[in-house]
């Protein structure tokens, strides 16, 4: 079956720092990859969106790599802030639009 | 004001009572869908509508109905509420043509009792 995996459950990371998360998928072909945040309390907000073709995408101190060998997307944030905490999703996307979401992880950053 | 509006923000109720959802948005988009996210589950797909006339079941519908009376808007019911029904719903639009990103409400926060 389509699996998801978004390697870890939370992250802590001192601030000022670039923090790295990891997206992976198995049984999927997927056509694109998007980020979201979520922030406590509300709904998921749309980051970033890579496609297969695509090996980096960048947006102000975000940047998105996808390898469609390794079944796999990283996520960082440079010289974060103790703001960049919340829980950020992966979400893969076929041809048909239809998307499935991975579980998140949650982002600590310390001050 | 919000793009994609959900009410109730909260809900408690009792099991066997049916409940509903309502989901409106001022983004003219034609596509809507319900998700329910629990913890350690992640987002899970309920229903979803391309448009007007076009209903379709997503992963875990079982216990689920929907009605999309405009464009703008996209109900969920629950017929007979069981506990395990318990989660944080979100709705949510994207816009037609591929790849586009989604756009979320502030979830319904239900529990059911």
């Amino acid at each position: 079956s389509q699996k998801i995996e978004q390697n870890s459950e939370a992250l802590n990371i001192q601030e000022g720092k670039t923090a790295t998360l990891t997206c992976n998928y198995t049984n999927y072909s997927p056509a694109y990859l998007q980020w979201y945040r979520q922030d406590p309390g509300r709904g998921p907000v749309f980051l970033l969106l890579i496609r297969e073709n695509e090996k980096e995408k960048r947006k102000e101190r975000l940047k998105v790599t996808f390898d469609t060998t390794l079944k796999q997307s990283l996520f960082h944030i440079t010289a974060s802030q103790p703001a960049d905490s919340a829980t950020y999703l992966c979400a893969l996307g076929n041809r048909d639009d239809k998307i499935i979401f991975g579980k998140g992880t949650r982002l600590h950053i310390l001050p | 004001d919000a793009d994609v509006t959900q009410t109730p923000r909260n809900r408690i109720t009792k099991t066997g009572k049916r409940i509903m959802l309502e989901c409106s948005q001022t983004k003219g988009h034609d596509r809507m869908y319900w998700y329910r996210q629990d913890p350690g589950l992640g987002l899970r797909l309920i229903y979803y509508s391309f448009d007007v006339k076009d209903i379709n079941k997503g992963e875990i519908s079982d216990g689920y109905s929907v009605s999309r009376q405009a464009q703008a808007k996209f109900s969920l019911s629950l017929e007979s509420a069981i506990p395990n029904q318990t989660a944080l719903y979100f709705c949510a639009t994207s816009g037609t043509g591929a790849y586009q990103p989604q756009h979320f409400g502030d979830g319904t926060r239900l529990s059911i009792l």
